[in-house]
């Protein structure tokens, strides 16, 4: 079965400090997609990033990066220069390629707390 | 703004009470997923939609709860005679799949927030 933990409940830094959300994940397909989604406290879930299975190179956007580690089944996110902004709480999810869509399965999330 | 709609925001109900929610998609998206997420954990998947075919549904969606999608379009969620358990907020979300199934990204809206007294 699928699973994905997000072992860090909450964290908490300074503005400007480097911040590493862990993600790791349990699947027995070959052939899986994983998501990183931010949910501000309006409880809108915004997308920030998709990963294919077959696709382990890293990726950066401005102050975000993304490491994807299929011998360790890890696919965690930086902020690098953390603002207040990006407080919120942030969520792992995987899916695996059905005949009938791609329900998401995600973690328990991780409250990230910038103070300024 | 043209992202995926949900209504009410907030609802609050008596226990046996039904309720319904409405779930509106990005415009000419095909699919539409309902999820539920209690206070602390992420959200699970409830039900989901292809056009109007209903294709999936969890062992999570008992009886009491029916999902539609008549046209293809908006969805509503129906939960009959609420439960305190039922208690949570009811998220909505949608994506196009065309050819290109392994590029799908589902799209959220801002919930629906369910309080059963």
């Amino acid at each position: 079965a699928q699973k994905v933990t997000q072992a860090q409940t909450e964290i908490s830094v300074v503005e400007k400090e480097d911040v590493t959300l862990d993600c790791v994940y349990e699947t027995r397909d070959t052939t899986y997609y994983l998501f990183w989604y931010k949910q501000p406290p309006s409880g809108e879930l915004v997308f920030l990033i998709r990963r294919n299975s077959f696709d382990e190179q890293n990726e950066i956007s401005g102050r975000y990066s993304w490491n994807f580690q299929k011998s360790t089944s890890s696919f965690n996110f930086t902020i690098t220069a953390s603002q207040v902004v990006d407080s919120a709480v942030y969520f792992c999810a995987l899916s695996e390629a059905g005949e009938y869509g791609n329900k998401l399965v995600f973690g328990a999330g991780t409250i990230l707390r910038v103070k300024s | 703004d043209t992202g995926v709609s949900q209504d009410p925001r907030h609802k609050i109900t008596k226990r046996g009470q039904n309720v319904t929610f409405r779930c509106d998609p990005i415009s000419e998206h095909n699919r539409l997923y309902w999820y539920r997420q209690t206070l602390g954990q992420g959200p699970e998947f409830l039900t989901y939609f292809q056009n109007e075919a209903q294709l999936e549904k969890s062992r999570l969606l008992s009886d009491r709860f029916s999902a539609e999608r008549p046209k293809g379009s908006f969805s509503t969620l129906e939960i009959q005679r609420t439960e305190q358990g039922d208690s949570a907020m009811y998220l909505c979300a949608s994506s196009l799949v065309g050819l290109a199934v392994n590029q799908e990204t589902q799209y959220f809206g801002p919930g629906t927030r369910l309080l059963v007294l």
